[in-house]
C-alpha cells in the first residue's frame, strides 16, 4: 500500500539554525499539508499546498517558516531560525482531492531544538 | 470557529470489552467530516474511521465504530472488543467541506489515551 513517507525521522538541531524537513507524498496525491504536534499535546495545522502555492496557512505559520515542491515528489518544510519552542513533531500528510479526503500522515520528524 | 473536544484525558478498559471515547464539535457548517485516528507510542497517526456528516448510518470499519448523533454535534467512538494493541491516543478531527471541500485541513481534539488491561 503506498505511504507517506518522511525523512529524518528524528532531527536534532542547535537554537537560530535552519532546518529542512523532507517528505515525500504519495505520488497520485495533489494535495499536501504540515501539522505540528509539541509532546503531550494535540496535532495542529500549519500549512496546506497545492498547485505549487500556499492554500492556507494557520498562524504558527509565520515568516520562520516555508514550504516548497522542489521537484515532482518532495514536499519540504523549511524553518529558519529555530527557536526552543519549535521542538515538535512535525507531520506530513497528503490526499488525493476525492472521496472523504481522507489525509495520509506520514510517520512524523521529531525535531528537538537546544 | 470549528472546535473538537474531547473530554476523557484518559480511558482503562478490560481486554475483550468494548469502550467508547467521546467526541464532540462545534462548527457553522452544514458539511463536514469527521475523523478518528489512532497514535501509538511510536508516534505515527493511523487513520480508522470517518463520518460524513450527510451520512444517515453510522460509519463501520471492523471492530470501529462511530455513534454518530448530528444533533447532539457528537461523534463518539466505539471500539468493540478490545485488543492490548488497542492501547494508544485516539483523536477526533474535523473536516469543514463548505470551502475547498474535502481537501480542507483537519482540526483536531485534544485526545483520549487509552490503556486496554488483561
Amino acid at each position: 500500500e503506498p505511504e507517506v513517507t518522511q525523512t529524518p525521522s528524528h532531527q536534532v538541531t542547535q537554537m537560530g539554525q535552519e532546518v529542512i524537513l523532507r517528505c515525500v507524498p504519495i505520488s497520485n496525491h495533489l494535495y499536501f499539508y504540515w501539522y505540528r504536534q509539541i509532546l503531550g499535546q494535540k496535532v495542529e495545522f500549519l500549512v496546506s499546498f497545492y498547485n505549487n502555492e500556499i492554500s492556507e496557512k494557520s498562524e504558527i505559520f509565520d515568516d520562520q517558516f516555508s514550504v516548497e515542491r522542489p521537484d515532482g515528489s518532495n514536499f519540504t518544510l523549511k524553518i529558519r531560525s529555530t527557536k526552543l519552542e519549535d521542538s515538535a513533531m512535525y507531520f506530513c500528510a497528503s490526499i488525493g482531492g476525492t472521496g472523504s479526503g481522507e489525509q495520509y500522515f506520514g510517520p512524523g520528524t521529531r525535531l528537538t531544538v537546544t | 470557529a470549528q472546535k473538537i473536544t474531547q473530554t476523557q484525558p484518559g480511558m482503562f478498559v478490560q481486554e475483550k470489552e468494548a469502550v467508547t471515547l467521546d467526541c464532540t464539535y462545534d462548527t457553522s457548517d452544514q458539511s463536514y467530516g469527521l475523523f478518528w485516528y489512532k497514535q501509538p507510542s511510536s508516534g505515527e497517526m493511523i487513520f480508522l474511521i470517518y463520518q460524513g456528516s450527510y451520512d444517515e448510518q453510522n460509519a463501520t470499519e471492523g471492530r470501529y465504530s462511530l455513534n454518530f448523533q448530528k444533533a447532539r454535534k457528537s461523534a463518539n467512538l466505539v471500539i468493540s472488543a478490545s485488543q492490548l494493541g488497542d492501547s494508544a491516543m485516539y483523536f477526533c478531527a474535523m473536516r469543514e467541506a463548505s470551502y475547498g471541500g474535502a481537501t480542507n485541513k483537519l482540526i483536531f481534539g485534544t485526545g483520549t489515551l487509552l490503556a486496554v488491561q488483561p
